[in-house]
């Protein structure tokens, strides 16, 4: 059983358009957190969302956690073709850093 | 830019070879993790540890064993390499903090491990 779901598994948009992508649970985190990764490399994280209902802008990168803290969405707005790769949520469980299986993201030029 | 390094980063290997992927980190974070990732897939953790001493096995079996002698090594062991084991492995580390905001993972650049 996957802790996070995050959908969709995959998506390929054109240049300028906006998106949003979801990781959702049906348990209660203290934190969620976004990471990319692009090829051949490990991921890097983009934020941590602490605070139920809270957002956090980074650029064109919208991030919200939700009320309940069991979901938490990622709207990128005018994508651009630098934001291709694996975006992945995280967050923690049992003393150990859990991951979804990642929304691989592919903007066309 | 995180403090946490893997060698080799590409390792092409022969059936039955034993072989070490090293990693070091030097942020002197406890809490240190190995996940196995096939190209475009997701994050498998195969090994974590909280500190020196401690190992534990990850959710996603694996033949490969992990050592935490120091706080700064985390070494993964393969005693006899199988086509099976051809994959990325990828390491990465953590404070050990209760605190939600310090809970980030930093990743090393991976070893890309194929066995022939």
């Amino acid at each position: 059983t996957q802790l996070l779901e995050q959908s969709p598994q995959f998506l390929s948009i054109q240049e300028g358009e906006n998106l949003t992508v979801y990781c959702n649970s049906s348990s209660v985190f203290s934190s969620l957190q976004w990471y990319r990764q692009e090829p051949g490399e490990g991921p890097v994280l983009l934020v941590t969302v602490v605070t139920g209902g809270e957002v956090k802008k980074l650029k064109r990168l919208t991030f919200q956690f939700g009320d309940a803290r069991k979901d938490s969405s990622l709207h990128i707005t005018a994508a651009q073709t630098g934001d291709t790769g694996l975006y992945l949520c995280a967050g923690n469980r049992d003393d150990k850093i859990i991951f979804g299986k990642g929304t691989r993201l592919h903007i066309l030029p | 830019e995180a403090d946490i390094y893997q060698t080799p980063r590409y390792l092409v290997i022969g059936t039955g070879k034993k072989i070490t992927l090293e990693c070091s980190q030097t942020m002197g974070h406890d809490k240190m993790y190995w996940y196995q990732q096939d190209p475009g897939m997701e994050l498998h953790l195969i090994h974590y540890s909280y500190g020196v001493n401690s190992t534990e096995k990850g959710d996603l079996s694996s033949e490969s064993t992990v050592s935490r002698i120091r706080t700064e090594h985390f070494p993964l062991t393969l005693e006899s390499a199988r086509p099976s084991h051809t994959s990325q492995y990828l390491c990465a580390s953590s404070e050990w903090d209760s605190h939600p905001t310090n809970t980030e993972a930093f990743f090393g650049q991976g070893t890309r491990l194929t066995v022939v």
